[in-house]
């Protein structure tokens, strides 16, 4: 069963502008990943965040991690339509191994 | 980077008939490859974990022998959904874990569907 609740389900914004995504989980972590998934193809891997980070930036994407609220929130800065797609967290456990969990996803749409 | 190539992307197939996946690394090797299915605008779920030169772990609820998962080398896995019915229609993607670490590299993913 997915553990991963995310917020918005959807989000519309313009170019430009910054977009945020949040993803909560339920069990302890060992890492957190962030997906991207244009419709209808598979995924591609953002970035990864250990359980000890709490913040990670790479290029225009910024994550942070909050072990205590088990959250963890996507910022992609000056977004641009390209950006559209659906962006998925997953999760990793102490006792999973390389078996991920999915959030629920947010679809994001970038009007240019 | 590593790369996971899956076929077909698409197929059509009629109900009662049996489509096999495939999903290969193809520059690296993958003791464990996981099988996912998502229905539109939803997450993925996951199916199946394939195991190299083993039994594949099935997820609860999921039928074993409807969905066969073959390993039988290190670079290739096999999703075989037999006697399928027009429910089975989704979109059937897998992935491989990066060696030594959790980041997975998909596939394309494929579109099955069952008239």
């Amino acid at each position: 069963s997915q553990q991963g609740e995310e917020d918005p389900q959807a989000l519309s914004i313009q170019e430009g502008e910054n977009a945020t995504m949040n993803c909560s989980y339920k069990t302890s972590i060992n890492n957190l990943q962030w997906y991207r998934q244009n419709s209808g193809r598979g995924l591609v891997h953002l970035i990864l965040i250990r359980s000890n980070e709490r913040e990670k930036h790479s290029g225009r994407l910024r994550v942070t991690l909050d072990t205590s609220k088990k959250s963890s929130s996507l910022l992609i800065t000056a977004s641009r339509a390209a950006d559209t797609a659906s962006y998925f967290c997953a999760t990793d456990g102490k006792t999973s191994g390389s078996r991920l969990t999915f959030g629920e996803g947010t679809q994001l749409t970038v009007n240019p | 980077g590593a790369v996971v190539s899956q076929h077909p992307s698409w197929v059509i197939c009629k109900s009662g008939t049996s489509v096999k996946i495939e999903c290969r690394s193809l520059d690296f090797q993958a003791t464990t490859m996981f099988w996912y299915r998502q229905f539109p605008k939803q997450s993925l779920m996951l199916m199946a974990t394939s195991n190299e030169g083993s039994k594949a772990t099935y997820e609860q609820g999921v039928e074993k022998d409807k969905f066969l998962i073959n390993h039988a080398s290190l670079t290739l896995s096999t999703l075989t959904v037999t006697s399928a019915h027009p429910e089975d229609s989704s979109f059937y993607i897998c992935s491989a874990p990066r060696q030594g670490g959790t980041e997975a590299f998909f596939g394309q993913g494929t579109r099955l569907t069952v008239v």
